[in-house]
């Protein structure tokens, strides 16, 4: 089983500063087709989690653009812009590229 | 809009069944595999099974695999994930969720599942 493992944030982010968050694989994700299934997901509080970025780099509809993934193979962040309050909540990468499909840990994001 | 509505939890008493419904709109459900995501109180996501957008592939975590078995109604538009032999670890807020090829693409909001005596 893959094991994803994210980063913590050191601290509260203050409101139109900038965030990134870490997730490693133990793995490589790069699927045999070539693609690599490393998602993002944001859960906030008393919330389901909502997909925001999928195959690495892709914003999923009605994303913001503050929004942005990045990485290869076992090394993949994403990164918020300028951050702002509907932002807190818990950040989850998950990789559907072996099976079972695994999230990591979540990291919480606090202002 | 894309909705997922999932019906059918509740308390449980540990090695009961119980079998929870998740009703969808908004998309054409034979177009798509679904899977079931849970997350226990204070925890993160576990991935506990998938369907294929035709029933005939169904895959299960180890967590679960011979207790739990997913279903699909695609007539009526529903997913079904039933649960035998309950444990108390098996508390948690179950999800349904749409596989986008492949991505986790929607999620419904949630039912508690509380296994207990």
């Amino acid at each position: 089983e893959i094991v994803m493992t994210q980063t913590s944030l050191s601290s509260p982010v203050a409101l139109g500063q900038p965030a990134s968050i870490s997730c490693r694989s133990s793995q490589n994700l790069v699927h045999s087709n070539g693609n690599t299934y490393l998602s993002w997901l944001h859960q906030r509080p008393g919330q389901p989690p909502r997909l925001l970025i999928y195959r690495i780099s892709n914003r999923f509809s009605g994303v913001p653009d503050r929004f942005s993934g990045s990485g290869a193979g076992t090394d993949f962040t994403l990164k918020i812009s300028r951050v702002e309050a509907e932002d807190v909540g818990v950040y989850y990468c998950m990789q559907a590229t072996h099976f079972p499909w695994t999230f990591g840990q979540g990291t919480k994001v606090e202002i | 809009q894309v909705q997922l509505v999932e019906s059918g939890g509740g308390v449980v008493q540990p090695g009961r069944s119980l079998r929870l419904s998740c009703v969808v709109s908004g998309f054409t459900l034979s177009n798509y595999g679904m899977h079931w995501v849970r997350q226990a109180p204070g925890k993160g996501l576990e991935w506990v099974a998938v369907i294929s957008s035709d029933g005939s592939e169904k895959y299960y975590a180890d967590s679960v695999k011979g207790r739990f078995s997913i279903s699909r109604d695609n007539s009526k538009n529903t997913v079904y994930l039933q649960m035998n032999s309950l444990r108390p670890e098996d508390t948690a807020v179950f999800y349904c969720v749409k596989d986008g090829n492949p991505k986790f693409d929607y999620w419904g909001q949630g039912i508690l599942v509380t296994v207990s005596s």
